[in-house]
């Protein structure tokens, strides 16, 4: 069936360090991709998105990759620091008006 | 400021008190959805709505109703609830087929 996944539910990174956070989709014809930021108490928000004709796009600090081969999309966070930590969803868009989310990331940023 | 506003943000009722959860955006965006979001399970759709008194279900539509009167409203009724719709719900706006822009949460408890 469809899903949106997450390697991984929690990750853990220096202040400073780069960040990866993968997801993994199932439907193919999926042509819309979104990251999210989620901090404690507070709705989603817009990080960057890509659309299925690009393999990757660049905002500032982060960084999507979308590998339509294998169904993967990754957020790479430059530099991150502790505002960063946060819960990080990515969400497919599969040519229909809704969004199917994954279960997300905990992000955690140590000083 | 454009932004999607939900109220109440907590609240605490109790089996079969019917309550509504109002959602107003003031971004003119055709496209509003409720969703709610429950540990491990991510954000589900439970309604949408594509325009004025079009709605449709989402993924859990079971126990809610909505309703599409004006273009920035789009309430979420329980009409009789559960302690199993005790969840974080979100509200949500898009122009399509851009990103999905939230409302802060609203927080419910059914005992």
């Amino acid at each position: 069936g469809e899903s949106v996944g997450l390697h991984l539910p929690t990750l853990s990174v220096q202040e400073g360090d780069n960040s990866i956070i993968n997801c993994a989709y199932s439907n193919s014809a999926s042509d819309y991709f979104i990251w999210y930021k989620q901090e404690s108490g507070k709705g989603p928000q817009f990080i960057i998105d890509i659309r299925s004709n690009m393999d990757k796009r660049q905002g500032q600090r982060v960084t999507v990759l979308l590998n339509k081969t294998v169904k993967h999309l990754s957020l790479q966070i430059a530099a991150t620091q502790p505002g960063d930590s946060a819960v990080y969803f990515c969400a497919e868009n599969p040519r229909r008006v809704d969004m199917r989310f994954g279960a997300g990331t905990r992000l955690t940023v140590k000083p | 400021e454009a932004q999607v506003t939900q109220n109440p943000r907590y609240l605490i009722t109790v089996t079969g008190k019917k309550l509504t959860v109002t959602c107003s955006q003031n971004m003119n965006h055709e496209y509003m959805s409720w969703y709610r979001q429950d540990p491990g399970l991510g954000l589900r759709q439970i309604y949408y709505s594509m325009n004025v008194e079009v709605t449709d279900k989402g993924d859990v539509p079971e126990g809610y109703k909505v309703s599409r009167k004006e273009k920035r409203n789009f309430p979420l009724i329980l009409e009789s609830p559960s302690p199993n719709q005790t969840s974080l719900y979100f509200c949500a706006s898009r122009l399509l087929p851009g990103e999905l822009f939230f409302g802060e949460g609203s927080r419910l408890t059914v005992l």
